[in-house]
Formats: C-alpha cells, sequence, structure tokens
C-alpha cells in the first residue's frame, strides 16, 4: 500500500509571510508528483506536476522541488495572501498499475492566511 | 478555460437505492477519472477509463459500482445499491492524454449523503 504523508496539517501564517509544507512519498517506481490547490467548493486546481529528480517549478509566488530518490517535495509559498487560503494537496504516482492517472493522495495540509 | 462539470452537486438517498453521478469532462480529453474523498480522510482513487473500457479500478470499485461514457460527453458512475459507507464527496477528473506529467481536471464534486 503506497502511502503519501504531508505536513503540517495545517498552518496559519499572517500575510506577507513566507511558508512551505513537505510530502513525502514512496521513492520506488515513482513517476510523477502533482500538487494540487483546492478552495471550499471548487474544483482541485493542478499546480504542478513533477517527474523528475532535482525538478523546481515556479508559478507566480508558489514554487516546488522534487527529490525523488529520498522521496519528498516541498511547496514553497512566498508573501502569503488571504487568497492563498486553501488545501494543498500532494499525490504520487507510482508505476504498477496501467493508468499514469492513478494517483495515492496525501491528506493536504489546510493554509489560512490572516490579513 | 475549459471545466470538468458535475452533477448533482448534493445527493441525499437512501440506503440500498441507487444513484448515479453524472459528469461532462473536457471535451477533447480521452482519459477519465472517478475519485472520492470519505470525510476525514485522503482522496483515493476508484478507476480509470478510455477508450470505452475500464483501463485500472482500485479495491473499492467492486461489483456495485460501473462507470459509463454513454455518449460523447457524459462520463457517469453508478452505484447499485448504497451503502452507509459509500457517503462521500465524488470527483470525476480527466486528463487529455496518458502522458507521465500530464495534469488532471476535477470537477467539484458530487456529496453523495447515504441515510
Amino acid at each position: 500500500i503506497l502511502n503519501v504523508e504531508q505536513s503540517p496539517q495545517s498552518l496559519h501564517v499572517q500575510e506577507g509571510d513566507s511558508t512551505n509544507f513537505t510530502c513525502s512519498f514512496p521513492s520506488s517506481n515513482f513517476y510523477a508528483l502533482h500538487w494540487y490547490r483546492w478552495e471550499t467548493a471548487k474544483s482541485p486546481e493542478a499546480l504542478f506536476v513533477m517527474t523528475l529528480n532535482g525538478d523546481e517549478k515556479k508559478k507566480g509566488r508558489i514554487s516546488a522541488t522534487l527529490n525523488t530518490k529520498e522521496g519528498y517535495s516541498y511547496l514553497y509559498i512566498k508573501g502569503s495572501q488571504p487568497e492563498d487560503s486553501a488545501t494543498y494537496l500532494c499525490a504520487s504516482g507510482n508505476a504498477g498499475g496501467t493508468s499514469y492517472g492513478k494517483l495515492t493522495f496525501g491528506q493536504g495540509t489546510i493554509l489560512t492566511v490572516h490579513p | 478555460e475549459p471545466e470538468v462539470t458535475q452533477t448533482p452537486s448534493h445527493q441525499v438517498t437512501q440506503m440500498g437505492q441507487e444513484v448515479i453521478l453524472r459528469c461532462v469532462p473536457i471535451s477533447n480529453h480521452l482519459y477519465f477519472y472517478w475519485y472520492r474523498q470519505i470525510l476525514g480522510q485522503k482522496v483515493e482513487f476508484l478507476v480509470s477509463f478510455y477508450n470505452n473500457e475500464i483501463s485500472e479500478k482500485s479495491e473499492i470499485f467492486d461489483d456495485q459500482f460501473s462507470v459509463e461514457r454513454p455518449d460523447g460527453s457524459n462520463f457517469t458512475l453508478k452505484i447499485r445499491s448504497t451503502k452507509l459507507e459509500d457517503s462521500a464527496m465524488y470527483f470525476c477528473a480527466s486528463r487529455v492524454t496518458s502522458g507521465v506529467g500530464e495534469k488532471l481536471f476535477f470537477g467539484s464534486g458530487t456529496q453523495l449523503s447515504v441515510l
């Protein structure tokens, strides 16, 4: 059974603070790591898909890194804004199935940014 | 931007009843998925579907579950005889190709409550 873990479970920061959270995943048979941003009552929205060890991706104030050898990824948010408040989900894809869309999710990190 | 739409947003049913959850994936997407999240638990994979057949399914996806793409646009999940433990948020997702780095596009979910 694949286990993807995220930490912390929840995080409260002040507007303007920079923050980061962690996703750990099985490194065996790894092929992709997905990060999603999920606001209440909306669709989870893909932020990044990373496949290569050492990958770094950036989208505005949000960036992510990937270490496939040790099985972890970090998500960074620089200068947090109240609109960044959401649940951040990571999901790992590991070979063994027939579908690259079969992902194993972590439990999510709930970020609250206070004005 | 094109999006995955799901109906209804909430469904309440009695134990033992059949339910059909409906999804309209993005029009040029070829790979379709159902995931679910039981309250307080992780998002979990149910099934993937391509070329009018199931390509992969999880242990959860037993004989009570079925999927169908009855026409060129809808993708449905049927639960034949609902149980209390089927209560969850059900997400439909789609992607353009099977590529390893391809992101999934999720709908906003159907909250199923089985009484």
